[in-house]
């Protein structure tokens, strides 16, 4: 099992500019999360999934855009890129709710200038 | 809401020294307990766990126990090594709340040879 793996691993965009950044698990998981991680302040969630064709927001979601289409695949869309975006995204998976353990990717590192 | 509080700042000690890290949470329900773990470069990944008070959590050395009294669930290592160094996560998970897990915003370990 490969587990959680994120592309790209480091991006450079412009502002304004859009992307999509890629997480695919391998592992039958129903729950899917993204995380954004900035220096010294631990994780923020920015959506998660409990399963195909539903996604809800976390505690920062304001700037990006989520899709569950399949079990396996959660991309995470950024629209209109503001420096503020500047971080590292983190993608994790989870067989049952936030009881259960995590799997995380290995991360993006995205700067926006 | 659900809140989790590290000690502030680094931790640099000498490899075989003891460690801890202290971990306090605020929490409206009966909530689990995780360490997470980030080595450099790396995503997150489970340390040890607890689901109800006075558990004990323990894997790799490390031992953490859940005590509702105070709150508090605090990592400990007995003799670390260099390759303990890392950041150390505390998170919590509410069942009776909202899907997410709350993070501390993390320690780094340093371990000097």
């Amino acid at each position: 099992n490969a587990g959680v793996t994120q592309t790209p691993k480091f991006r450079i965009l412009k502002i304004g500019q859009s992307m999509t950044l890629q997480c695919t698990q391998d592992m039958n998981h129903n729950y899917m999360y993204w995380y954004r991680q900035d220096p010294g302040m631990g994780l923020k969630l920015i959506y998660y999934s409990v399963g195909a064709g539903i996604t809800d927001k976390g505690e920062v979601p304001n700037g990006y855009n989520v899709s569950r289409s399949t079990t396996e695949d959660f991309p995470l869309r950024l629209e209109l890129a503001a420096p503020s975006q500047t971080s590292v995204y983190f993608c994790a998976s989870a067989l049952g709710g936030p009881q259960e353990t995590q799997y995380f990717g290995p991360g993006t590192r995205l700067l926006v200038l | 809401g659900d809140s989790v509080t590290q000690m502030e700042g680094p931790v640099t000690l000498s490899e075989e020294a003891f460690l801890t890290i202290n971990c306090t949470y605020t929490a409206t329900g009966y909530p689990s307990l995780f360490w997470y773990v980030q080595y450099p470069g790396e995503g997150l990944q489970l340390l040890l766990k607890a689901t109800k008070a006075d558990d004990k959590g323990s894997n790799k050395g490390f031992e953490a126990t859940y005590r509702k009294e105070t709150t508090s669930f605090h990592l400990e290592k007995g003799s670390v090594q260099v390759s303990d160094s890392a950041v150390y996560f505390c998170a919590l998970s509410d069942p009776g709340g909202n899907n997410r897990l709350a993070f501390g915003k993390g320690n780094q370990v340093v371990v000097i040879p």
